[in-house]
C-alpha cells in the first residue's frame, strides 16, 4: 500500500488475556517506530527499527511487552497479560530511514476490560 | 531522556489570526520535526528543519530553530478553522546509543474559532 497500515484499527480485550498488534509499514522504509498515546497525552516512546541494527527497545514499560520485525517488513507489538493500564492509541511510524520524517498509520484503538 | 516540549499546552485563536507554538528539547539533535494530529489517530509531517538551519518556510507554516537555546517555534499564519488539531514536535537523536530515534513533545492543542 501507498501508507503505512495498521491492523487492527480498534480492539477490545478482556484483562489478562495477550494481544498482537500489527504494522506494515511503507515499503523500502528502513525504520520502524512503535509510540503509546494515552488519550490527550503526548506519544510514548515504545521501541525503534532501524535496518539491521539491534533495536532500541530502551521505551518498553514492562517485559509484558515486546516488538519483532522481519528484515525491513512487517513489525507485531505484543502485549501480554493486558493489564487496564495498558488502553491507548498504539501508532506506528515508519521512515526511509533515520534522519527523514516519518509517516504515520493511523494507530490501534486498543481498549482493556 | 532526550524529549521536546512544547509551549503552550493550549492556544485559542480566531480565524486569521497567527499561532505560535513553541518547542524546547535538551540534548544535540540532527533535525527537528513538527506534525499535526486529528483526532487522537495518525500524525501528519508538516515540516523537518535541519539542525544547521534556522529557518524554513512551507506555505503558512514557518519554523525557526535555535540551537544555543534549544529551542524552534512552529508559526501559522492566517489560521483557519481546519488548523484546529495537535501540534507536536520531535527530535531526531544525534548520538548515543540511538541515533535517529524520533522523540516526541506533549503537545499544543490548537483551536481556530470561525
Amino acid at each position: 500500500g501507498a501508507g503505512v497500515s495498521q491492523s487492527p484499527s480498534n480492539k477490545v480485550t478482556e484483562k489478562g488475556k495477550d494481544v498482537e498488534l500489527r504494522c506494515d509499514p511503507i515499503s523500502g522504509h528502513t525504520a520502524l517506530y512503535w509510540y503509546r498515546q494515552r488519550l490527550g497525552q503526548g506519544l510514548e516512546f515504545l521501541i525503534y527499527f532501524q535496518g539491521n541494527s539491534a533495536p532500541d527497545k530502551s521505551g518498553l514499560p514492562s517485559d509484558r511487552f515486546s516488538a519483532e520485525r522481519t528484515g525491513e517488513s512487517v513489525s507485531t507489538l505484543t502485549i501480554q497479560r493486558t493489564q487496564q493500564e495498558d488502553s491507548a492509541v498504539y501508532l506506528c511510524a515508519s521512515s526511509r530511514t533515520h534522519r527523514r520524517s516519518a509517516f504515520f498509520g493511523q494507530g490501534t484503538r486498543l481498549t482493556v476490560v | 531522556s532526550q524529549q521536546g516540549e512544547e509551549d503552550p499546552q493550549a492556544l485559542s485563536i480566531q480565524e486569521g489570526e497567527n499561532a505560535t507554538m513553541n518547542c524546547s528539547y535538551k540534548t544535540s539533535i540532527n533535525n527537528l520535526q513538527w506534525y499535526r494530529q486529528n483526532s487522537g489517530r495518525g500524525l501528519v509531517h508538516l515540516i523537518l528543519i535541519r539542525s544547521n538551519e534556522r529557518e524554513k518556510h512551507s506555505g503558512r507554516l514557518r519554523v525557526t530553530l535555535d540551537t544555543s537555546k534549544k529551542s524552534s517555534s512552529l508559526l501559522i499564519t492566517a489560521s483557519r478553522a481546519a488548523d484546529t488539531a495537535s501540534y507536536f514536535c520531535a527530535t531526531d537523536d544525534a548520538g548515543g546509543t540511538s541515533y535517529g530515534k524520533l522523540t516526541f513533545g506533549q503537545g499544543t492543542i490548537l483551536t481556530v474559532h470561525p
